[in-house]
């Protein structure tokens, strides 16, 4: 099966420039993960959907990031006004619907440098 | 929420040495330990997991073992191998619907040739 797809794989802006990641599960993946991977530790989920709601996204700082996923497939995750501590990974993952299912399979990421 | 410490964070073996990464974590709900190996610049990759019916789980070269009384689990590497150089991150996630993971800091593993 195809991978967990993410774009651009990376990104250098100016603070206060705004920047969007875009994200395409597993095919058939209703559980969807972003992550933010600052250098040297592990990574911090941001938020997470099951098809096209929001589960969890208390820690998502909402004055500046928002995520979405309209259609229960593909999703984005926007950063508006970056801050320089945004430089990071930001890591798409998804999940099986299958009830056993607890394996996360993540995308390659896009790699944030924020200047 | 959930805390998970792991250490240590550096750790370098001679070729055929063993390495053993070991992790705590805080919420004795948690019942599934997934180990990812992390190349640089790669993403995350399953190597082994363990649900918390079960003490030790073991893949060829790759064993964990679980400790649920005392709330720690561990990753146990034989036979290593120059490719085994990666850092390697534990992690813990509860059960219910949501499964969400949280990651201990990382282990930098370098093999010796």
């Amino acid at each position: 099966e195809a991978g967990v797809a993410q774009s651009p794989r990376y990104k250098i802006i100016e603070k206060r420039q705004s920047v969007a990641f875009w994200c395409n599960p597993i095919s058939g993946h209703a559980t969807l993960y972003w992550y933010q991977q600052i250098l040297g530790q592990g990574p911090k989920l941001l938020i997470q959907f099951q098809n096209n709601g929001v589960v969890d996204d208390s820690q998502l700082p909402k004055d500046r990031f928002s995520a979405e996923r309209l259609k229960g497939v593909d999703s984005t995750l926007k950063i508006q006004p970056a801050k320089l501590e945004d430089s990071a990974v930001y890591l798409c993952a998804s999940r099986s619907p299958r009830g056993n299912s607890y394996e996360q399979y993540f995308g390659p990421g896009t790699r944030l440098t924020v200047t | 929420g959930e805390n998970v410490e792991q250490h240590p964070s550096t750790l370098s073996v001679q070729e055929g040495d063993s390495a053993v990464i070991k992790c705590t974590y805080s919420d004795s709900a948690s019942n599934y330990f997934p180990w990812y190996k992390q190349e640089l610049g790669k993403r995350p990759q399953l190597i082994i997991d363990i649900r918390s019916n079960v003490g030790e789980k073991k893949d060829q070269r790759i064993a964990v073992t679980l400790n649920k009384t005392a709330k720690h689990f561990s990753l146990h590497i034989t036979e290593t191998q120059p490719e085994d150089s990666a850092v390697y991150f534990c992690a813990a996630s509860q059960a219910g619907s949501a499964r969400q993971l949280t990651f201990g800091s990382g282990t930098q593993l370098t093999v010796l040739p």
